[in-house]
C-alpha cells in the first residue's frame, strides 16, 4: 500500500531542535519529490520546502531558510525534517506529502510538535 | 511568497451548491495551470480533490469541480452533503519546485 508514515509527537523547549521523519512505503522512493507542510493550531497550511530523493537536493521557502534542513536516506526510504531554534509559534502539525507531477497525492498522518517551556 | 486569498467561510443547505474562490498574483495562479484543491476534516490530513485546475483523482465524486479565470481559481461543490462540511484549501505551483497554499475556507452545511 502506498503510504507515508511519520514519527510520533514531540514536545520541545524553545531554542532547541526537532527532527521529524517520514517513511515511504509501496512505491519507488526516488521517483517522487517529498514536501513538508505545516499547520499551526486553527490555522492554514504552510508550504515549507521540498527534497528530491533522487540526489537529495532541497529547496526551502525563505521564511525557514536559516532554520530548516531536509535530508533523505535511500537505504530506509525515509525523509527527515530538522527545524532548529524552535519558538512557540513553531507549535504545529507537520505533514510530509508526495508529489506525482504537480499533485500532492498522498500525505503522512501528521506529527504534532509542541514548543513550550 | 504570500498565501493565496480565500474567503474564510462559505455555506449552503443540503443539495445546494457552494463555490469557493482562490486568488493569487498573476505570476502564479494566473500563469500556471497547476492549481489544486484539498479537503480537510478536523484532525485529519488534507485530501486531494482537484489537481491541475479541473482534474479529479480517482474516487473523488464528480460533485467537486474546479475552474480558473485569470488569477482566480474556483472550487464548486454541487449537491452539498453533510460529509462535505470541512475546511478547503487551494494551492498553486509558483515556479521551480515551489508551491503556495491558500488561506483556507470553512464550508458549513446548514
Amino acid at each position: 500500500q502506498v503510504q507515508l508514515v511519520q514519527s510520533g509527537a514531540e514536545v520541545k523547549k524553545p531554542g532547541t531542535s526537532v527532527n521529524v521523519s517520514c517513511k515511504a512505503f509501496g512505491y519507488t522512493f526516488t521517483n517522487h519529490y517529498i514536501h513538508w507542510v505545516r499547520q499551526a493550531p486553527g490555522q492554514g497550511l504552510e508550504w515549507m520546502g521540498v527534497i528530491i530523493p533522487n540526489g537529495g537536493s532541497t529547496t526551502y521557502t525563505q521564511k525557514f531558510q536559516d532554520r530548516v534542513t531536509m535530508t533523505r536516506d535511500t537505504s530506509t526510504n525515509t525523509v527527515n525534517l530538522e527545524l532548529s531554534s524552535l519558538r512557540s509559534d513553531d507549535t504545529a502539525v507537520y505533514y510530509c506529502t508526495r508529489t506525482v507531477g504537480s499533485r500532492f497525492d498522498i500525505w503522512g498522518q501528521g506529527t504534532m510538535v509542541t514548543v513550550s517551556s | 511568497q504570500s498565501a493565496l486569498t480565500q474567503p474564510p467561510s462559505a455555506s449552503g443547505s443540503p443539495g445546494q451548491s457552494v463555490t469557493i474562490s482562490c486568488t493569487g498574483p498573476s505570476s502564479d495562479v494566473g500563469v500556471y495551470n497547476y492549481v489544486s484543491w484539498f479537503q480537510q476534516h478536523p484532525g485529519k490530513a488534507p485530501k486531494l480533490i482537484i489537481y491541475e485546475v479541473t482534474k479529479r483523482p480517482s474516487g473523488v465524486p464528480d460533485r467537486f469541480s474546479g475552474s480558473k479565470s485569470g488569477n482566480t481559481a474556483s472550487l464548486t461543490v454541487s449537491g452539498l452533503q453533510a460529509e462535505d462540511e470541512a475546511d478547503y484549501y487551494c494551492s498553486s505551483f509558483v515556479g521551480g519546485v515551489t508551491y503556495v497554499f491558500g488561506t483556507g475556507t470553512k464550508v458549513t452545511v446548514l
